[in-house]
């Protein structure tokens, strides 16, 4: 079991550019999100999915896009990179089975630097 | 938008002492409740959830008060390897998703 796994785990890119950030998990959750998290701050919550086909906003959505095709797969897609996107991106996923707040597993995260 | 409030530290302890810290969350509807941990340049783990009744594993005791809006997390016997940032994370019923809101950790250093 490789959990929740995300690629790549650093990269830079200028401004404007676009690129994707892999997640995948094999644990079969169908609840998964899409974190960042900047220096001495807490986890934003950028956009989640509750199953295949179904994405909605967190609390920063603005300059990100997701799709989930598949149970397993999560991208999460920039297409005007900005400095203000530099962050690192923590991919998680959840399987509440009873009630609300199950834990979540996070993936190792992709450094992502904008110059 | 819902809150979690943690003293974000650093709290410098020596081996082998207690360390105790708090959070407070703002939405009297949460229902669910943990403490993670986070290594530095690493992604959070669960390192328990926190139940009513209070609960505890080895070394590691968490309370909740419900009337205050408060948990606590008490370490005792603390280990070099204890060094971490400590994340409060509370459901936001109505958020998103699971709507789990993360406080923005407490960072404790273990002297030797």
């Amino acid at each position: 079991n490789a959990g929740v796994t995300q690629t790549p785990k650093f990269r830079i890119l200028k401004i404007g550019q676009s690129m994707t950030l892999q997640c995948a998990q094999d644990m079969n959750h169908n609840y998964m999100y899409w974190y960042r998290q900047d220096p001495g701050m807490g986890l934003k919550l950028i956009y989640y999915s509750v199953g295949a086909g179904i994405t909605d906003k967190g609390e920063v959505p603005n300059g990100y896009n997701v799709s989930r095709s598949t149970t397993e797969d999560f991208p999460l897609r920039l297409e005007l990179a900005a400095p203000s996107q530099t962050s690192v991106y923590f991919c998680a996923s959840s399987s509440p089975v009873n009630r609300v707040g199950e834990t979540q597993y996070f993936g190792p995260g992709t450094r992502l630097l904008v110059l | 938008r819902k809150e979690v409030e943690q003293d974000p530290g650093p709290f410098n302890v020596p081996e082998g002492a207690t360390v105790a810290f708090n959070c407070t969350y703002s939405n009297s509807a949460s229902q669910s409740f943990f403490w993670y941990r986070q290594d530095c340049r690493k992604e959070p783990k669960l390192l328990m959830s926190v139940y009513s009744s209070g609960n505890e594993d080895g070394r590691f005791t968490a309370q909740l008060n419900r009337a205050s809006q408060y948990i606590s997390l008490l370490i005792r016997d603390s280990k070099l390897s204890d060094s971490a940032t400590y994340l409060c994370v509370v459901n936001d019923p109505g958020g998103g998703a699971d709507g789990l809101t993360f406080g923005k950790g407490t960072h404790l250093i273990i002297q030797p």
